[in-house]
């Protein structure tokens, strides 16, 4: 079985300032992590994925995130958010190594200030 | 681009009718993903299908049905409509049978609106 949880619905951060979503999730074996970003009225794109190999994974746009094994986290974050940033951003787990259908979170929604 | 083509984008229906969401995957890939997108309800899994057979469904609907045809394009049918069928429709692809280590691309929606 697996699950994941994005801590918060809404972000919301100023131009130029750090990035952090949070995700947590559960997985009864070793998993595949991801981040995917959705601007408005788009289909969703892969921004990073995590796959048993380094544990901090750089993505498209600036974006990183940290796999944690021991507090099954992957949080998603950025030095410095512009305003093309803005969407809403969801973590995906999987199990790596199979044929598994993948588990989206509910979502967050970055919001940008100038 | 994500390769995947998804049509009609805006369905605009009255309750009790019937309509199909069609869906071409990517070049090369043989999985087609059928996920509904509400506001209440999130990123919702309804039904893989893999190279023609169907291979695991979520949480999808007895009035709603799916293929895959021998040209790996899918279609979703959805009948009897409901009000609380209004969602954004999503078709994603991938390569294998499973995400496993790969990635899902998506393509942009069908938005169908039921009044």
């Amino acid at each position: 079985a697996q699950s994941v949880t994005q801590l918060d619905s809404h972000v919301s951060v100023s131009e130029g300032t750090p990035v952090l979503l949070r995700c947590n999730y559960s997985s009864s074996y070793s998993p595949s992590l991801f981040w995917y970003v959705q601007h408005p009225n788009k289909g969703l794109q892969l921004l990073l994925k995590y796959t048993s190999a380094a544990t901090l994974v750089k993505g498209i746009n600036g974006f990183e995130a940290e796999f944690k094994k021991s507090e099954t986290s992957f949080h998603l974050t950025k030095p410095s958010a512009h305003m093309s940033d803005a969407a809403e951003y969801f973590c995906v787990v999987s199990r790596s190594g199979g044929s598994y259908i993948p588990t989206f979170g509910r979502g967050t929604s970055l919001i940008v200030h100038p | 681009d994500s390769g995947v083509t998804q049509t009609p984008k805006h369905l605009i229906t009255a309750t009790g009718q019937r309509v199909t969401l069609r869906c071409s995957p990517r070049s090369g890939d043989l999985s087609v993903y059928w996920y509904q997108q509400s506001l209440d309800q999130g990123l919702q899994f309804l039904i893989q299908y893999y190279n023609g057979e169907e291979r695991a469904k979520g949480n999808i609907l007895e009035r709603f049905s799916a293929q895959q045809f021998p040209d790996l394009h899918s279609e979703l049918n959805l009948s009897s409509l409901e009000l609380g069928d209004s969602a954004l429709y999503f078709c994603a692809s991938s390569v294998g049978p499973g995400l496993g280590t790969g990635e899902l691309f998506f393509g942009e929606g069908s938005r169908l609106t039921v009044l």
